[in-house]
């Protein structure tokens, strides 16, 4: 069982239209990272929440922090291609160890 | 430029033949880690490094060994490779522990390897 548990696990849009992406858990987390991965690459950070109920905008992303800090979501609006890949949340477990959900697989046809 | 390399980038080996991924960040960072990232199951933290000589274990260290003699550097050693680490493997740095900005982490382009 994944600490983080991430939805849906595969995603086929076209290309204008709007889409979210969860990140859920039991546990509560001090923050929680939001990562995005190319084929053939690593994953690339997009962005921490800290506070519960936090919400951060970057350009066509909006990330959510849940006010109990156990979930998070991600919004796009209008995707495009270039917004294809996996996303990934990531959070600490403990201590220092990090664990990383599952992943939701984008995919945006023009 | 900051970034984190890893080498080789692909690898195919036997089993029981020991091998090293070597991992080199210039970012001054403190916190290096190891992923292997496998079909379903997302990024497993093999191991990870605080600082200099300070190693801790990940969810999955079996089989893997590390060392951080050097700030820049976090090699992961595989004793004797078996199949089922076949695995994608990723080698991430971040400036430290804390502040949970501080966690946010940089990753290497990742090493495929197969164990025959």
């Amino acid at each position: 069982t994944q600490l983080l548990e991430q939805s849906p696990q595969f995603l086929s849009i076209q290309e204008g239209e709007n889409l979210t992406v969860y990140c859920n858990s039991s546990s509560v987390f001090s923050s929680l990272q939001w990562y995005r991965q190319e084929p053939g690459e690593g994953p690339v950070l997009l962005v921490t929440v800290v506070t519960g109920g936090e919400v951060k905008k970057l350009k066509r992303l909006t990330f959510q922090f849940g006010d109990a800090r156990k979930d998070s979501s991600l919004h796009i609006t209008a995707a495009q291609p270039g917004d294809t890949g996996l996303y990934l949340c990531a959070a600490r477990k403990g201590g220092n160890k990090l664990v990383f959900g599952a992943g939701t697989i984008l995919r945006v046809k023009s | 430029e900051a970034q984190v390399t890893q080498n080789p980038r692909y690898l195919i080996t036997v089993t029981g033949k020991k091998l090293t991924v070597t991992c080199s960040q210039n970012m001054n960072h403190e916190y290096m880690s190891w992923y292997r990232q496998d079909p379903g199951l997302g990024l497993r933290q093999i191991y990870y490094s605080m600082n200099v000589e300070v190693t801790d274990k990940g969810d999955v260290p079996e089989g893997y060994k590390v060392s951080r003699k050097e700030k820049r550097n976090f090699p992961l050693i595989l004793e004797s490779p078996s199949p089922n680490q076949t695995s994608l493997y990723f080698c991430a740095s971040s400036p430290g522990t804390g502040s949970p900005l501080l966690y946010e982490q940089y990753f290497g382009p990742g090493t495929r390897l197969t164990v025959t």
